[in-house]
């Protein structure tokens, strides 16, 4: 069967700190790959999709970046994070004919971020 | 109109409730539309799927109505596990990825 892992789970950072948030899928090949943002009270927000290695889609412009080194990996960063990155970060995985197709969205257990 | 709206709540009902919630879309091209579930401080999961007029599974039950562009979301018999968050969730125009509402969050109290 398949799983997601990120890690970490929680974690507090300063302003102007990197920030490197993983994603590793098993049991599937060829995913397609997001990372989703939730801030407190709001919905949540698209920030990167990769349908294979190398190919990043950037939804929103920010000072956050991702990269996809592997089939299965999913990488989330920042070079210095601001107040406003504070939120619940969400990695997902869908199959290849999935996802806006048949709804199919599997999500990762999150990484609370909160940034002082 | 926004891609996805939905009623932020919260649904106060007791138990043994029948309660339902509305999500209005503006992707017209769609053809299939889904109702996520998000327990407090966890990850969202698939609850149902909606492709045509409606789907039911057990006590929910998902309609459909494009002339209006909105999906409802129909609880019965509600149970306290049923407290969380309920989200909609709609291709966009493009179908490259998946819009989520907001949120409609439910309170099931004994």
């Amino acid at each position: 069967s398949q799983t997601i892992h990120q890690w970490p789970a929680t974690l507090v950072q300063p302003v102007g700190s990197p920030l490197s948030l993983e994603c590793t899928v098993e049991g599937t090949s060829n995913p397609n790959l997001y990372w989703y943002r939730q801030a407190a009270g709001r919905g949540l927000q698209l920030l990167f999709y990769s349908v294979g290695i190398g190919q990043i889609s950037s939804e929103v412009p920010q000072n956050l970046s991702a990269s996809r080194p592997q089939d299965r990996q999913f990488i989330l960063s920042s070079k210095k994070l601001l107040l406003s990155d504070s939120g619940f970060y969400l990695c997902a995985w869908s199959p290849l004919a999935g996802g806006p197709y048949t709804g199919e969205l599997f999500f990762g257990e999150g990484s609370r971020l909160t940034v002082l | 109109r926004k891609e996805v709206e939905q009623d932020p709540g919260p649904f106060n009902v007791p138990e043994g409730a029948t309660v339902a919630f509305n999500c209005t879309y503006s992707n017209s091209a769609s053809q299939s539309f889904f109702w996520y579930r998000q327990d407090c401080r966890k990850e969202p999961k698939l609850l149902m799927s909606v492709y045509s007029s409606g789907n039911e599974d057990g006590r929910f039950t998902a309609q459909l109505n494009r002339a209006s562009q909105y999906i409802s979301l129909l609880i019965r018999d509600s149970k306290l596990s049923d407290s969380a968050t309920y989200l909609c969730v709609v291709p966009n125009t493009g179908f490259q990825k998946l819009v989520f509402g907001t949120g409609t969050r439910l309170l099931v109290s004994p």
